[in-house]
């Protein structure tokens, strides 16, 4: 199954400010997921980012907000934009895994905003 | 809209005890239902489930799907302070390539 590389681990940023957060896949995959989970809820899908096409954004997401790289069919970037204290939230990049494993999910980071 | 609810959402028990977690979802042309550890950040996978009736078991942990009724569940039994978690149940469409989860339930084991 894939390995996903997810870093920063975590940081605390100040309001207005821009935080990039990168996701190595040790193998090639085409879809990389991105997934915001706010304090006490569920993993809701940002966007899903294909390489060599722009990113599709879920209901309530917007590219400006959280604008997606995705270079090549082992790494993306998801930046959390002007940020404010409501998007202090855990950011968790996602691949599928092997057959019957589901997805695999980066090792997240937690993102507090100041 | 694709649904998943969860209960309970939060549930403390015992050291030993034997714990049932549910996950009923609506879903546009259901493909597999999924469950989720997460202790601190990452989900860790639990199981996939396609088939209704098909008990999947690792350990102590167990999991069935009902496609009629539209719910899963997950049982653990002798459970042990290291299960103590957020437990996600998620479903994914068919053509849809991404998850729709639950609110989770918070398991805590006390000793």
């Amino acid at each position: 199954s894939a390995v996903i590389s997810q870093k920063p681990s975590r940081d605390i940023c100040q309001r207005g400010t821009s935080l990039t957060i990168q996701c190595q896949v040790d193998s090639q995959v085409t879809m990389m997921f991105w997934y915001r989970q706010q304090p006490g809820q569920s993993l809701t899908l940002i966007a899903t980012a294909n390489q060599g096409s722009e990113a599709t954004y879920e209901s309530g997401f917007v590219i400006d907000k959280f604008p997606i790289s995705r270079p090549n069919l082992t790494f993306s970037t998801l930046t959390v934009s002007n940020m404010s204290p409501e998007d202090s939230s855990i950011y968790l990049c996602s691949v599928a895994a092997a057959k019957g494993s589901g997805y695999t999910f980066g090792s997240g980071t937690r993102l507090t905003v100041v | 809209e694709d649904k998943v609810v969860q209960s309970p959402l939060s549930l403390v028990v015992h050291e030993g005890d034997t714990v049932t977690l549910n996950c009923s979802y609506e879903v546009t042309n259901f493909r597999s239902l999924l469950w989720y550890k997460q202790e601190k950040k990452a989900p860790t996978f639990l199981f996939m489930l396609t088939s209704s009736g098909i008990e999947k078991k690792s350990g102590r942990l167990s999991s069935i799907l009902d496609k009629k009724e539209l719910f899963s569940i997950l049982n653990i039994t002798a459970t042990q302070t290291g299960d103590s978690a957020v437990y996600l149940c998620a479903v994914e469409g068919v053509g849809a390539q991404k998850l729709v989860f639950g609110q989770g339930t918070r398991l805590t084991i006390n000793p």
